[in-house]
């Protein structure tokens, strides 16, 4: 049983520009999580997916949004980026309407030069 | 809101040695509580949980017991390892219009030595 995927696995990006990432959950799961660690911190909750829509946001500007698919697969896009968007992303799917226990994926390390 | 405060590191240890990494949080109710681990380079993974006052999570030789007494949550090992150097995060859920997200520690950074 495949777990939490995430891709790609490093991107580098500069001032400016656009990025996707992308995260397939655990089978069975229906809710994505998405998360951002910057260096040497903890996680920090970015949105949360669960039939195709946002059902809660962190203190996250508008430049960050998402997508969920009928899949349940996920994607984090980030507009405009900033030098302090690098940090490690990280996607988390849990079952039963986000109810149950979250699980997270290896993660995409992002670099913003 | 909910929020988790763990003890700061990092924590140096020699191979085989007892571990104890602090975690204490504030919650309205008893949400269930969770000890995740990071590897270096890698994501997090589920390391224990506990659902409910007294339960005691356990995996890998790692044991936490959740005590709503003193609000605690305190990460224990018998004998560690130096597979056991990682980054370890308590966390807990925040309910949200019916939906939760985890709220986590700053993390606490474990070296074990030979």
């Amino acid at each position: 049983d495949a777990g939490v995927t995430q891709s790609p696995t490093h991107l580098i990006k500069t001032r400016g520009q656009q990025v996707t990432l992308r995260c397939s959950p655990k089978s069975g799961h229906d809710t994505v999580s998405w998360y951002q660690q910057a260096l040497g911190q903890g996680p920090q909750f970015i949105f949360q997916y669960y039939e195709e829509e946002e059902r809660q946001r962190g203190n996250f500007p508008d430049r960050f949004s998402g997508h969920q698919f009928p899949n349940y697969s996920s994607e984090l896009n980030v507009n405009a980026l900033l030098l302090g968007d690098s940090a490690l992303y990280l996607c988390a799917s849990s079952a039963l309407a986000g109810q149950e226990t979250q699980y997270f994926g290896p993660g995409t390390r992002l670099l913003v030069l | 809101g909910n929020s988790v405060t763990q003890m700061e590191g990092p924590v140096t240890l020699s191979e085989e040695a007892f571990l104890t990494i602090n975690c204490t949080y504030t919650a309205t109710g008893y949400p269930s509580l969770f000890w995740y681990v990071q590897y270096p380079g890698e994501g997090l993974q589920l390391l224990l949980k506990a659902t409910k006052a007294d339960d005691k999570g356990s995996n890998k030789g790692f044991e936490a017991t959740y005590r709503k007494e003193t609000t605690s949550f305190h990460l224990e090992k018998g004998s560690v390892q130096v597979s056991d150097s990682a980054v370890y995060f308590c966390a807990l859920p925040f309910m949200n219009t019916g939906f939760q997200k985890l709220v986590f520690g700053t993390g606490t950074r474990l070296l074990v030595s030979p």
